[in-house]
This record gives C-alpha cells, structure tokens and sequence, in this order.
C-alpha cells in the first residue's frame, strides 16, 4: 500500500516551453502533497505544499507564476513547470501524505530543459 | 525554524563492517524523525521513523536508529552493511509551522560499501 506514482519520469524540453508533471496517490487518499526539487548530489528543497482544493503554498524563494500546482482531486496534484530555462532542469520529486505525519514518496521526474 | 545536519557528505565502509550516519535535528520540541534511502535516480524509500515512545526504533533492512534528546540527535546504525546498501540516506524531521506540518531534510550522507 502508499504508493505514489510520478508522470513522466523523463521529460525532455525546449527552453520556453511548459512542462506539466503528474503526481498521484494510488492506493490512499492524500488530502495533502508537496513537491519537491533536488539538485545533482544535493538534499530535497521543498518548493511547496498542495492542499486539495486550496491553493498551494509556495516556500521562500520559489516563484508562484513560475511552478504552477494545482491539487485537484485527493489523489492528484500537478506541477507545471512555465517556460522552462536550462536552470530549471532538475530532478522534481512529489509526495503525499494519508495520515498526518507520515509521506509516502514518488519516484521522481528527471527534467532536462535544453 | 527547525533544521536538520548531517555532518558526514560520504562513508565508505567495508561490506561486512557496522555502519553509523550521524544526524543531528534543532527543533524546538520532539519533533519527528525520519531516515530515508535513495538510490541513483529514485525516489525515496523510508527506512524507519520516530513520533514517541522506545528511543530506539526498528526499521526495514536491518537499520536501527537512536532518538537521544539530549544531544539532538537520530543517529542510523546497521551492524553488518552490505553492498547493496549503497546508496544516499537522509535523515529528515517532521514538524509544525505556521506553514503546516513539513518535513525538512538533511544534506544527505552517501554511502559506499568496499569489498
């Protein structure tokens, strides 16, 4: 059980262009998921927490406009990635938590912004 | 706000030999304590998690962990690693802000396991 599903796990992109990662709970319901980002050989940052049917909030330092989330359904929540830059290329991980402290993780999208 | 400090970037130890990351947390309270494992280009997986109780906690793949308060620290421990053991582990802690609850991570401690 928990699982947690990322779509696509590779993405390819055009500088300019938008990106829309998909992050859902399989087997449970997460009232509340978060995105996080990871640099080569780095920790998590957390970029922002997704409350279905509120909006998400954002961490300092992490641009609103740019990554769009939206949380639409209790086992859904997307990360758009808006005009995409070579600086944004990362590796962009979600998760989602059934209960209150404990997170179930996804496997990870790799994006590359070329 | 709290943080969380793992003082070692890599290890590397002999397979076979007994293993300790360290991971110190600053939190105003008990916060909860996690430890995660990573492989190359994969997500995380859990490997053990403390809210209360047993200060020593039990996790999967023979890793243990030691909540001590009074040195703010969750220290991961296996008594005999092997070479599938490498990998990145993170410890991180689960607390309340005004944000909501987050969980926030260390650096990272990478692994590596020599015959």
């Amino acid at each position: 059980g928990a699982v947690v599903s990322q779509h696509p796990s590779r993405v390819i992109c055009k500088s300019g262009t938008s990106v829309k990662i998909e992050c859902r709970s399989l087997d449970f319901q997460a009232t509340t998921m978060f995105w996080y980002r990871q640099f080569p050989k780095k920790s998590l940052m957390l970029m922002a927490t997704s409350n279905e049917g509120s909006k998400a909030t954002y961490e300092q330092g992490v641009e609103k406009d740019k990554f769009l989330i939206n949380h639409a359904s209790l086992t859904l929540s997307t990360l758009t990635v808006t005009s995409a830059h070579p600086e944004d290329s990362s590796f962009y991980i979600c998760s989602a938590r059934p209960r209150s402290y404990e997170q179930y993780f996804g496997p990870g999208t790799r994006l590359t912004v070329t | 706000a709290q943080s969380v400090t793992q003082p070692d970037i890599h290890i590397t130890v002999s397979e076979g030999a007994s293993l300790e990351l360290r991971c110190n947390y600053s939190y105003g309270a008990t916060p909860y304590l996690f430890w995660y494992v990573q492989s190359p280009g994969q997500g995380l997986q859990l490997l053990l998690k403390y809210f209360s109780g047993d200060t020593l906690v039990q996790g999967i793949k023979g890793f243990e962990a030691e909540f001590k308060r009074s040195q703010s620290s969750f220290n991961l421990r296996k008594p005999s690693v092997h070479w599938s053991d490498a990998a990145e582990y993170f410890c991180a802690v689960g607390a309340g802000d005004t944000g909501g609850f987050k969980t926030i991570f260390g650096a990272g401690t990478r692994l590596f396991v020599k015959a």
